[in-house]
């Protein structure tokens, strides 16, 4: 099963929103509402930013949303700070008892 | 606080075997799935295996299949992967990373993870 598919890198400039996309098929993001999105920064493990498509962990600041429509999940990240740069990679439930990731997105902050 | 530990990671052979432990405290480890996800030096995230809650539910990664076996001992609070017949591309951090719910087939969102230990497949 292939990688769910992300671009490999966004950027945007303090203050602005940058949205990632994630795309899949109907095997995955399309069938399910099981989309999550996870930050890295480097050297550390990932933390969960999103869940369920559109839900927010505890202390996960409300500049960070997300949504999907048919096969494609997005995170929007709104008034870029500095801290939000790093690697940003979504997942789906895939039926089967099986997960996907995407190949993961580098954001950067200008 | 939640805590994950994981432990085992080593330099091995190609064809050899490892075992990789996890250490779970601040929760009650048999209330929840549990899944092991790999990253490559370098490269994005994989998943490689999860089990429910009373291990009645597996799942493995294509690329594992066959060779991995995940387990728990929920007595110990542990959950384990053990790796056979280890090929170079086996070689990555691996994380110990708990589910939000107690079966697979849900919402399979990892809200807690550990920090990895690291797996090299090299002759």
């Amino acid at each position: 099963q292939s990688a769910l598919t992300q671009p490999p890198s966004a950027s945007g400039s303090p203050g602005q929103s940058v949205t990632i996309s994630c795309t899949g098929t109907t095997s995955d993001v399309g069938g399910y509402n099981y989309v999550s999105w996870y930050q890295q920064h480097p050297g550390n493990a990932p933390k969960l930013m999103i869940y369920e498509v559109t839900k927010r962990p505890s202390g996960v600041p409300n500049r960070f949303s997300g949504s999907k429509s048919g096969n494609t999940a997005s995170l929007t990240v709104s008034g870029l700070q500095a801290e939000d740069e790093a690697d940003y990679y979504c997942s789906s439930y895939a039926g089967n008892n099986k997960v996907i990731f995407g190949g993961g997105t580098k954001l950067t902050v200008l | 606080e939640v805590q994950l530990v994981e432990s085992g990671g080593a330099l091995v052979q190609p064809g050899r075997s490892l075992r990789l432990s996890c250490a779970a405290s601040g929760f009650t480890l048999d209330d929840y799935a549990m899944h092991w996800v790999r990253q490559a030096p370098g490269k994005g995230l994989e998943w490689v295996s999860g089990l429910s809650f009373n291990s009645e539910s597996i799942g493995y990664a294509d690329s594992v299949k066959g060779r991995f076996t995940i387990s728990r001992d929920n007595a110990k609070n542990s959950l384990y992967l053990q790796m056979n017949s280890l090929r170079t591309e086996d070689t990555a951090f691996y994380y110990c990373a708990k589910a939000d719910y107690d079966i697979l087939a849900a919402p399979s969102h990892f809200d807690y993870w550990g920090q990895g230990t690291l797996v090299t497949v090299s002759s």
